[in-house]
């Protein structure tokens, strides 16, 4: 059974750091693209960031380029997102979710929520 | 990209039929076969329902469809069932590597 476990959400202030986690079990972690979605409270979904499967190409969405950095360990099976200078528009569900094709998400974690507030 | 525009709440009886439009561009939608469906029931992760505008996943009862005409894909659930209440996104490829979500539609089983 594929499962996505995400950990590391949180309050934090605005200009803060935190770094988001996802556990990937019961597929090839290292064969598939990995993506961070997010879902700000009432609002709809945002793709925020991919990673290729052995970590050579990352493409984000413009508005946490060079805030947000996505990596993996495939040996840990193991998805991650650093966000820096977060402000409170970053304020959602992160959710990890694994790439079919084409932009095409098939499995996706429980999420977790970040809050950006003082 | 725009999002992609869905109506904000369709309803239904059970063992009706509803319809969820989705409406892109010929920049998404209308450009690629890539349209995908999601359910989303409250406080929980998003459910791929249909995918390359058509296919289900294993799983997905054969009462949701999806079909595409032109820049508007539709998303069909026969037989609604109360379970079927949710919040369903549509989504669509864009074009280098990017990706559109439409707004969300809340279904309400009457």
């Amino acid at each position: 059974e594929v499962q996505l476990v995400e950990s590391g959400g949180g309050l934090v202030q605005p200009g803060g750091s935190l770094r988001l986690s996802c556990v990937a079990s019961g597929f090839s972690f290292s064969n598939y693209w990995m993506n961070w979605v997010r879902q700000a409270p009432g609002k709809g979904l945002e793709w925020v960031a991919k990673i290729k499967e052995d970590g050579s190409e990352k493409y984000y969405v413009d508005s946490v380029k060079g805030r947000f950095s996505i990596s993996r360990d495939n040996a840990r099976n193991s998805l991650y997102l650093q966000m820096n200078s977060l402000r409170a528009e970053d304020t959602a569900v992160y959710y990890c979710a694994r790439l079919l094709w084409w932009s095409q998400y098939d499995y996706w974690g429980q999420g977790t929520l970040v809050t950006v507030s003082s | 990209q725009s999002a992609l525009t869905q109506p904000r709440s369709v309803s239904g009886s059970p063992g009706q039929s509803v319809t969820i439009s989705c409406t892109g561009t010929s920049s998404d939608v209308g450009g690629y076969n890539y349209v995908s469906w999601y359910q989303q029931h409250p406080g929980k992760a998003p459910k791929l329902m249909i995918y390359d505008v058509s296919k289900r996943p294993s799983g997905v009862p054969d009462r949701f469809s999806g079909s595409k005409s032109g820049n508007t894909a539709s998303l069909t659930i026969s037989g609604l069932q109360a379970e079927d209440e949710a919040d369903y996104y549509c989504s669509s490829y864009a074009g280098s590597l990017h990706v559109v979500f439409g707004g969300g539609t809340k279904l309400t089983v009457l």
